[in-house]
């Protein structure tokens, strides 16, 4: 069965500054991988998600990750972060043939003006 | 732009009382899916729901659970006698396909057990 760890609990930063949150997965071969992001009152929204093709994926709100099979990773990433960026992000991991998503259990992204 | 819509946002009950919560998945989408979030926890996956029936299900998706599509729009999760445990936020999801798709999120129902 596959896994998802996020490292971190809660991540600060200031506003402008770059971000990169940890994902690494555990699956016996290349799985799906995604990032949410949950808003305060919100419901969880799909940034990006691969499938398959080129490693880094580029998604909504400037935001990027880059699969790095060596390293089981899904790290997402953005160059400035906005004060509106402050969320839950949640990374997740689905296995082929059966989309399910399994949840990690979610970075708290804390931005300083 | 359609998205999966659940009622109610929020829903309170006692102890051992039955609580249906309610989803709209969006038209055209064929998968439904029913995922928790305890509070301060991961979200787990509870039971997904395809063609009028349960296609998997999670160990936590017990007998106290079920769901239902009683309609052509409507797709329910019903909690039978609810216990303290159950208090969660609750996500309806759905997609068009089962493979290589994404899932949509509803904004969730938050379960208040007391």
């Amino acid at each position: 069965a596959q896994s998802v760890t996020q490292p971190d609990i809660h991540i600060t930063v200031s506003e402008g500054a770059s971000l990169e949150l940890r994902c690494n997965y555990s699956y016996g071969a290349t799985p799906y991988l995604f990032w949410y992001v949950q808003s305060p009152g919100q419901g969880l929204q799909l940034l990006l998600k691969y499938f398959s093709g080129d490693t880094l994926v580029q998604g909504i709100k400037g935001f990027e990750a880059e699969f790095k099979r060596s390293q089981s990773s899904f790290n997402l990433r953005k160059p400035s972060v906005h004060w509106s960026d402050a969320a839950e992000y949640f990374c997740a991991v689905g296995a082929r043939g059966s989309y399910i998503p399994t949840f990690g259990r979610g970075t708290s992204l804390i931005v300083h003006p | 732009e359609p998205e999966v819509t659940q009622t109610p946002s929020h829903q309170v009950t006692q102890m051992g009382q039955e609580v249906i919560l309610r989803c709209v998945p969006i038209s055209n989408h064929l998968y439904f899916y029913w995922y928790r979030q305890i509070l301060g926890q991961k979200v787990e996956f509870l039971v997904s729901f395809y063609n009028n029936e349960i296609s998997e299900k999670s160990e936590i998706f017990d007998d106290q659970f079920s769901v239902e599509r009683p309609d052509g729009s409507n797709f329910t999760l019903k909690i039978r006698s609810t216990k303290l445990e159950d208090s969660a936020m609750y996500f309806c999801a759905s997609s068009e396909d089962r493979k290589n798709t994404e899932a949509f999120f509803g904004q969730g129902t938050r379960l208040t057990v007391v």
